[in-house]
């Protein structure tokens, strides 16, 4: 069946330092993919998206490219700010309306 | 109000209770979802209506679970006889169309525990 598997956190970093947070999907055809960001008390939101191979998809900095290839979405961002500590989310939705999500991957920035 | 918003935020229920708990969605959205997040989890969908119509329920863990959304606005979704395991997260999240193009608007979620 269709599964996303994300990379375990807590990821620790320091602010300005660059991000990575890896994410892998499993699924037949061509699913769109999705990362979304939960902030402290608030709820889910769509940070970027990609809807084919080969998109990058980009917002507040971060960026993630389709990469059919080595069925990934990698999240990036060159230097996080302490505001950037959430928990992140990689989805994919395929063929139909719901969404599959990842196990999240817990961000702290520390100044 | 401009979001998806969910009540109660929190509900704290004895084993073998009836909860339910509401989704304001997006008002003009055709789209919505239930999702049940558990405790270091992502969110795992439970079901989805296109306006009144509950199109897929497939998540739904058991027939325990019932959801409505009888004018295509408003959603319930009803537990029976909560059980432990039923403690989680449930969000609720609308979309204009169909996710895999459109984005879905998420509330902040019912934190359910059941004692």
């Amino acid at each position: 069946g269709n599964s996303v598997t994300q990379m375990e956190g807590p990821v620790t970093l320091s602010e300005e330092a660059f991000l990575t947070i890896n994410c892998t999907y499993t699924a037949t055809g061509y699913p769109s993919l999705f990362w979304y960001v939960q902030y402290p008390g608030e709820g889910l939101q769509l940070l970027l998206k990609a809807t084919k191979a080969d998109d990058k998809g980009s917002n507040k900095g971060f960026e993630a490219t389709y990469r059919k290839e080595t069925t990934s979405f990698h999240l990036e961002k060159g230097s996080v700010q302490v505001s950037d500590s959430a928990v992140y989310f990689c989805a994919l939705s395929y063929n139909t309306d719901k969404l599959i999500f990842g196990t999240g991957t817990r961000l702290q920035v520390f100044p | 109000g401009a979001g998806v918003s969910q009540s109660p935020r929190y509900k704290v229920a004895k084993r073998g209770q009836d909860v339910a708990l509401r989704c304001d969605p997006i008002s003009g959205h055709v789209s919505l979802f239930w999702y049940q997040q558990a405790l270091g989890q992502g969110p795992e969908f439970l079901t989805y209506f296109q306006n009144e119509a509950q199109l897929d329920k497939s998540g739904l863990p058991s027939d325990r679970f019932f959801a409505e959304r009888p004018e295509g606005s408003v959603s319930t979704l009803k537990i029976q006889r909560t059980q432990q395991e039923d403690s989680a997260v449930y969000l609720c999240a609308s979309s204009p169309y169909r996710v895999a193009n459109t984005e879905a608007f998420f509330g902040q979620g019912t934190r359910l525990t059941v004692v």
